[in-house]
């Protein structure tokens, strides 16, 4: 089984409409993150958490929100989508030992 | 702000050879983690290889080297005896010790092609 589960892979929704993206991982590790990546441009933070209390805002957070609801599952989501959203998102975790992150599958996420 | 960049766009190499790719970064930091992370079209993240700045050997994983130039801020990869599974984006991250987020930096990618 997958250490870092994204659900769901693949989404297409309209704009205005609310949406959230699910991670959970069974690594214990206590560091989690939400990449967004666009054609050209990389990987780009959205939001970060250390621990259940602990939620903190990346480079583009604006228009996105996150829930930590357990140290295992944390949750983004985007209030209102816009077609500018459309996007590949990544959650991932980091082993605070080996200062290694690893990779969710992927959501793709496309807004009409 | 650090900085990660991949000047090339994209890659061909015939499969069994030997292909180098470039990665340069600007930091004002002393200590620092780099990475070369593999996506192949199942768009999975694929960790490949892991350098500690304060470690002067190159590490090695495989047929997968870097050369490792901290006076230079270069962290190339180069991917030996390349096979058809090598095709992908790659893609060079940067991660300070000294920063309080923990995230990675990104360059834009490598497309990778392997001709056979």
């Amino acid at each position: 089984d997958a250490d870092v589960t994204q659900t769901p892979r693949n989404r297409i929704t309209k704009t205005g409409k609310r949406i959230m993206l699910e991670c959970s991982q069974t690594k214990g590790h206590d560091r989690m993150y939400w990449y967004r990546q666009d054609p050209g441009l990389g990987l780009r933070l959205i939001y970060y958490s250390f621990d259940v209390k602990d939620i903190n805002k990346g480079e583009i957070s604006d228009g996105y929100s996150v829930s930590r609801q357990a140290q295992a599952k944390f949750s983004l989501s985007l209030e209102s989508a816009i077609p500018n959203q459309t996007a590949l998102y990544f959650c991932a975790t980091r082993d605070r030992y080996t200062d290694t992150q690893y990779f969710g599958p992927g959501t793709r996420l496309t807004v009409l | 702000a650090q900085t990660v960049t991949q000047s090339q766009p994209e890659m061909s190499v015939q499969e069994a050879e030997t292909v180098t790719l470039s990665c340069t970064y600007d930091t004002s930091e002393s200590d620092y983690y780099l990475f070369w992370y593999k996506q192949p079209p199942s768009r999975q993240m694929i960790l490949v290889i892991r350098q500690e700045a304060y470690k002067q050997q190159n590490a090695t994983e495989n047929r997968f080297s870097v050369n490792f130039q901290k006076a230079a801020k270069s962290f190339s990869l180069k991917i030996s005896d390349s096979q058809l599974g090598d095709a992908a984006m790659y893609f060079c991250a940067y991660r300070g010790r000294g920063g309080s987020q923990g995230n990675l930096i990104f360059g834009k990618g490598t497309k990778l092609s392997v001709k056979p």
